[in-house]
This record gives C-alpha cells, structure tokens and sequence, in this order.
C-alpha cells in the first residue's frame, strides 16, 4: 500500500483558533516531511522528523508545531496563524533518510485557509 | 547549496505528441537522486521517475523517459504519446545521496497543458 494519507482535506480557521492537521501512512516509512505549498509554486520543507526525532526543522515560525507520536503518524499544530499562513499543506514519506533515502511519497494535502 | 533550474513555466502539446520538458541542476556532489514529479490540478503529487546519478542508462517508465547528462547537469523528460491525463505541473527535483538527512530540492515547474 503505497498511500499517505492527511485529514482534514479542507480547513478554515480564524487566527485564534487552534488546530492540527494529520498525517498517516503505513508503509513503513521511517522519515516523514512537512511541506507548505503557495499556489503555483513548489512545495517549501518546513519540517523532517527520522525514526521519530525533529531531524530538521527549516526555521519555520512556533506557531507552527510538530509531533511524531509513533513511526506512521505525523501532525502539524497551528495556533495563532496569518493569513499569510494560507496555503496546501503537503506531507510525505520515505523509506528513510540518509544513505539510503530515496523518493518521496506525497500525501494528497490539507488545504488551509487563515480569516 | 543545491540549486534547480527548470526555464519553461509553462507548455503545451497536442494529444498523441511528444514534449520535453527541461531540468537543469547545480551540485558539487558526485551521487545524487534526480526526480521528477507530476502534480496535476488539485490532485496528489506523484513521483513519475527517477534517476541515480552513478547510473549511465536513463531512466524509462512507459511513456516517460529522461534524457541524463550528468556532466552538463541536465535532466530532460521527455513524455511521448502525450494524453489528456498528462496535464499537470511537473517538478524536478534533487536529493543529495549520503548522509545525514536529505531533502528534495525543487525546481520552480513546468506547467504542461495537453490539448485535445
């Protein structure tokens, strides 16, 4: 099963709200990606977590926060957000990353919308 | 740094046609992974083929094939048969091979249309 799963496919919040978006995949996959994407560019990293550990974390605002709570789950905690912060919010998975990373398999992405 | 450059925004192609669509890549590294990404509208981006750097043969699935110059740093695609379902955003990418973590590395696009 080749999937990556995200929920909600749709969000709408207001800049005191407090949300999470939600990513899942069961390929066993050991890295998994955080990208934020504008309309008609490319998908910006924002965060990497490996073997379940923030590996990177691409210097991305706090009101932006991560959690890796198991191997196959990943979430992305908003709170406070600009309207700035609109965008399609991609997650993705790997094998793993370092020597033997390789492609990328996208989820089908949260599209979040800040009031 | 790693740098991607694709110089086509946009595209188009008749059905049944043959379009190529143009990456190029600035890296000091030797090994490297090279994609290329298909993102239709509003629909999940897909990875439609890759390529190891150490390896000379081009990569070829179905109807996409790559055209890999590793010392000019290119990496074309090339979609034969062209069908409506190709319409997409096609991104290129890079991927440092090593070690540590490895981030793609995105070019800025090529938006194709496929016209009927």
């Amino acid at each position: 099963d080749t999937e990556v799963t995200q929920t909600p496919k749709h969000l709408v919040m207001g800049m005191t709200n407090k949300k999470s978006l939600k990513c899942e995949q069961h390929m066993g996959h050991r890295a998994m990606y955080w990208y934020k994407q504008k309309a008609k560019k490319p998908p910006e990293l924002m965060f990497v977590y490996s073997y379940e550990k923030l590996s990177i974390n691409e210097s991305v605002p706090s009101r932006f926060s991560p959690e890796c709570p198991n191997s196959s789950l990943l979430n992305l905690h908003l709170h406070a957000l600009q309207p700035e912060d609109s965008a399609l919010y991609l997650c993705a998975s790997s094998q793993e990353t370092g020597f033997r990373g390789y492609e990328q398999y996208f989820g089908p992405g949260t599209r979040l919308t800040v009031t | 740094a790693q740098t991607v450059t694709q110089s086509q925004p946009e595209m188009s192609v008749q059905e049944a046609e043959t379009v190529t669509l143009s990456c190029t890549y600035d890296t000091s590294e030797n090994n490297y992974y090279l994609f290329w990404y298909k993102q239709p509208p509003s629909r999940q981006m897909i990875l439609v083929i890759r390529q190891e750097a150490y390896k000379q043969q081009n990569a070829t699935e179905n109807r996409f094939s790559v055209n890999f110059q590793k010392a000019a740093k290119s990496f074309s695609l090339k979609i034969s048969d062209s069908q409506l379902g190709d319409t997409a955003m096609y991104f290129c990418a890079f991927m440092k091979w090593g070690s540590g973590n490895t981030p793609l590395v995105f070019g800025k696009g090529t938006r194709l249309s496929v016209i009927a």
